[in-house]
């Protein structure tokens, strides 16, 4: 199956910092989605993102397909965005591989 | 809209009984999946359903799990007889088209086992 790399594993943040989450995929995608889990153990489907660019409120996304990989940008970071994010991806059929995940801290 | 709803939120049970989870899909969606969440493997697809019909079950850990899709706003995960290495979170998604629309999760069964 395609792997995934997510990066950095961990990152702590103080509150209203701006942060960069990276995905990198070992094979063509056409599927590439961002999901949060949030300290309940709820997963929030965050975008939809083969290619392109996103914006949602505070977040944000950018898939590169081409060059095999995606960016989380999370501005003005409230505690509220604490949890840990995870990219998935897939390529034709419905079968999604999800990365090891980006546990993100927000410290107030 | 109402999300995916999944019963119930937790369940503990001694290992050898039977285990139900169910799940109720976002209305009009075609593409039902059901996942399992453990630290040491992260996220593992267990089942896919399309229109109600199982695709893929090549993730179902053994003969003792058994899922169904008797119509399109129901599927059930059962697990018989339950041990404690099955302990773990499961979730239900669906989607509307499987491979290029997004999927949206349950808030998910936490199941301990005894």
């Amino acid at each position: 199956g395609i792997q995934v790399e997510q990066s950095p594993p961990d990152l702590i943040l103080q509150e209203g910092a701006n942060s960069t989450l990276r995905c990198n995929f070992s094979d063509s995608v056409n599927n590439l989605q961002w999901f949060h889990q949030n300290p309940w153990g709820q997963l929030i489907n965050l975008f939809y993102i083969p290619s392109g660019t996103k914006q949602n409120g505070r977040l944000s996304a950018t898939t590169v397909a081409t060059e095999r990989y995606s960016l989380l940008y999370i501005s003005s970071s409230q505690t509220t965005d604490s949890g840990v994010y995870f990219c998935a991806v897939g390529f034709i059929d419905y079968k999604l591989s999800f990365g090891a995940g980006t546990t993100v801290t927000v410290r107030a | 809209d109402a999300g995916v709803i999944q019963s119930p939120r937790h369940e503990v049970t001694e290992m050898g009984q039977e285990v139900t989870l169910r799940c109720k899909p976002i209305s009009g969606h075609n593409s039902l999946f059901w996942y399992r969440q453990t630290m040491m493997r992260g996220l593992e697809l267990l089942i896919y359903f399309n229109n109600n019909v199982p695709i893929d079950d090549s993730g179902m850990p053994e003969d003792r799990f058994s899922a169904k899709m008797p119509n399109a706003s129901f599927s059930t995960l059962k697990i018989q007889p339950s041990e404690p290495r099955d302990s773990a979170v499961y979730f239900c998604a669906s989607s509307f088209l499987a491979g290029d629309q997004p999927q949206h999760f349950g808030d998910g069964t936490r199941l301990s086992i005894l």
